[in-house]
């Protein structure tokens, strides 16, 4: 099984700031990596996918990278609506694991 | 527009089975793969399993042969049932799409509301 990895466990950014996300993979799962949006009381949300490639209606400011074993969600010129949890996937093959979350929470 | 929704009682007693039906509305069900997901209150996303249209499934070794995942394509419903639960099974559970056509190995791209199932005496 494939141990994803994400930090920090929480970040406090203020609005209008850039906000950073990192995952981190056991093993490399090339570009296989989705990003997903959680707020309270509602289903994940996703983000990105191919590790890089916005999702339909996902806004300009939220961007991916990496590839193999180190990814990286960045929010630009954060908005209050975008705290959340966020929480990084593998589906490189089964069983496709999750990060434990990042908790975004905006100043 | 494709939606999903979970189905199934709240609460269930320690060592019988959990049983969830996931209707797909706005679309068929055929030519996708189709998971169950879980989160425990306060936790982090686990997947359960998927199934094809064929029938053909896998699922998380974690849950130890305890998972079986069906298929109905007459009425566009997926099904889980999880035997033996204990507390450690009281979570929300999600029926969720696989993003792209005739692959497993996608993103979820389409996911239900969820239902709050509770292993409880």
């Amino acid at each position: 099984e494939i141990v994803m990895t994400q930090s920090p466990a929480t970040l406090s950014v203020s609005p209008g700031e850039r906000a950073t996300l990192s995952c981190r993979a056991s093993q490399i799962v090339s570009d296989t990596l989705a990003w997903y949006q959680q707020k309270p009381g509602q289903a994940p949300r996703l983000l990105i996918f191919g590790a890089s490639t916005r999702a339909t209606g996902i806004p300009a400011r939220f961007s991916g990278s990496g590839s193999g074993t180190e990814f990286t969600l960045t929010i630009s010129s954060l908005q209050s609506e975008d705290s959340a949890v966020y929480y990084c996937q593998h589906y490189s093959n089964w069983p496709y694991t999750f990060g434990q979350g990042t908790k975004l929470e905006i100043k | 527009q494709v939606q999903l929704q979970e189905s199934g009682p709240g609460l269930v007693r320690p060592s019988e089975t959990l049983s969830l039906t996931c209707s797909v509305s706005g679309g068929s069900i055929s030519n996708y793969y189709w998971s169950w997901i879980r989160q425990p209150p306060g936790k982090g996303l686990e997947w359960i399993g998927y199934i094809y249209r064929s029938g053909s499934t896998n699922y998380n070794p974690s849950l130890k042969s305890r998972a079986t995942i069906s298929v109905d394509t007459s009425s566009n419903q997926l099904s889980l049932r999880l035997t033996s639960v204990t507390a450690a099974d009281t979570a929300i559970y999600y029926c969720a799409r696989s993003k792209l056509l005739f692959s497993p190995d996608n993103p979820f791209d389409i996911w239900g509301q969820g239902t709050m199932v509770t292993v409880s005496s």
